[in-house]
C-alpha cells in the first residue's frame, strides 16, 4: 500500500539559508500536518492544511511558511536557518474517512 | 487546549516479562480519540494502539493492551511478554475527535522503554 513520502530524507544547510521540506500524502488524504520534534523530545505541532486552505497554526516561527498544492501535496519552507531548527520534521496525512494519524518517515534537517 | 503526561523518563524491563506505561491526560472534551505510538531508533513513528474515548472496551492489539479510565483521565499501556524489539521511547497522544483540531495530535513527553535479555 503507498505511504506517505516526505523527502528529503536528510538535509544539511548552514545558518541563515533556506530549506524546503516535502509531504506527499497517502492518496485520497486530504489533510496534512506538520511537527518538529526536537532532540529527545516530543513532536510539536507547527501547522495543518485541509483541502489546501490551511485548517489550524501551532508554535511555528514566522521564519517559517507552508502550502498544500492542488494535488494535495504540501511544503514546509524554512527561511534564515538557525542551530535551533535542527530537528526531525514529520508530516501526518488523514482524510475524514480515517482516524489515526499515517505518518512519514520524516525529514532530518541539520543546521551547522 | 490539551496536555498529555507521560511521568515515567523510562523504564526497563526483562525480556519476556510484562511492563506498564503510563499516561494522563486533560481535556474538557468529550469526544476524542487516544494513542500509543512507538518510535524506535530509526525514528519512525509507528502506531502501537488507539482508542475511542466512547469505547468502555479497552483496545488489545496482539501482546499490546490499554487501560482506559475516562474519568480518571488516565490511559497506560500494559506490554505482555517484552521482546527486545519492543525497546524504543513510547509516545501517548492525544486527538480531538471534531472541529477544527480534528487530527492534530498532542503528545507527552514520552517514554523509553528498554528490554533487557
Amino acid at each position: 500500500a503507498a505511504g506517505v513520502i516526505q523527502s528529503p530524507r536528510h538535509l544539511i544547510k548552514e545558518k541563515r539559508e533556506t530549506a524546503t521540506l516535502k509531504c506527499y500524502p497517502i492518496p485520497r488524504h486530504d489533510t496534512v500536518y506538520w511537527y518538529q520534534q526536537g532532540p529527545g523530545q516530543d513532536p510539536q505541532f507547527l501547522i495543518s492544511f485541509y483541502e489546501k486552505m490551511q485548517s489550524d497554526k501551532g508554535s511555528i516561527p514566522d521564519r517559517f511558511s507552508a502550502q498544500q498544492f492542488s494535488d494535495y501535496h504540501s511544503e514546509l519552507n524554512m527561511s534564515s536557518l538557525e542551530l535551533g531548527d535542527s530537528a526531525l520534521y514529520f508530516c501526518a496525512t488523514y482524510n475524514q474517512m480515517v482516524t489515526e494519524a499515517f505518518f512519514g518517515q520524516g525529514t532530518r534537517l541539520t543546521v551547522v | 487546549a490539551q496536555t498529555v503526561t507521560q511521568s515515567q523518563p523510562e523504564m526497563s524491563v526483562q525480556e519476556a516479562e510484562t511492563v506498564t506505561l503510563s499516561c494522563t491526560y486533560d481535556t474538557s472534551e468529550n469526544n476524542y480519540y487516544l494513542f500509543w505510538y512507538k518510535q524506535p531508533p530509526s525514528r519512525q513513528m509507528i502506531l502501537v494502539i488507539r482508542q475511542e474515548a466512547y469505547k468502555q472496551q479497552n483496545a488489545t492489539e496482539n501482546r499490546f493492551s490499554v487501560n482506559f479510565q475516562k474519568a480518571a483521565k488516565s490511559f497506560s499501556l500494559k506490554i505482555s511478554d517484552s521482546q527486545l524489539g519492543d525497546t524504543a521511547m513510547y509516545f501517548c497522544a492525544f486527538m480531538s475527535a471534531g472541529g477544527t483540531s480534528y487530527g492534530k495530535l498532542t503528545f507527552g513527553q514520552g517514554t523509553i522503554l528498554t528490554v533487557h535479555p
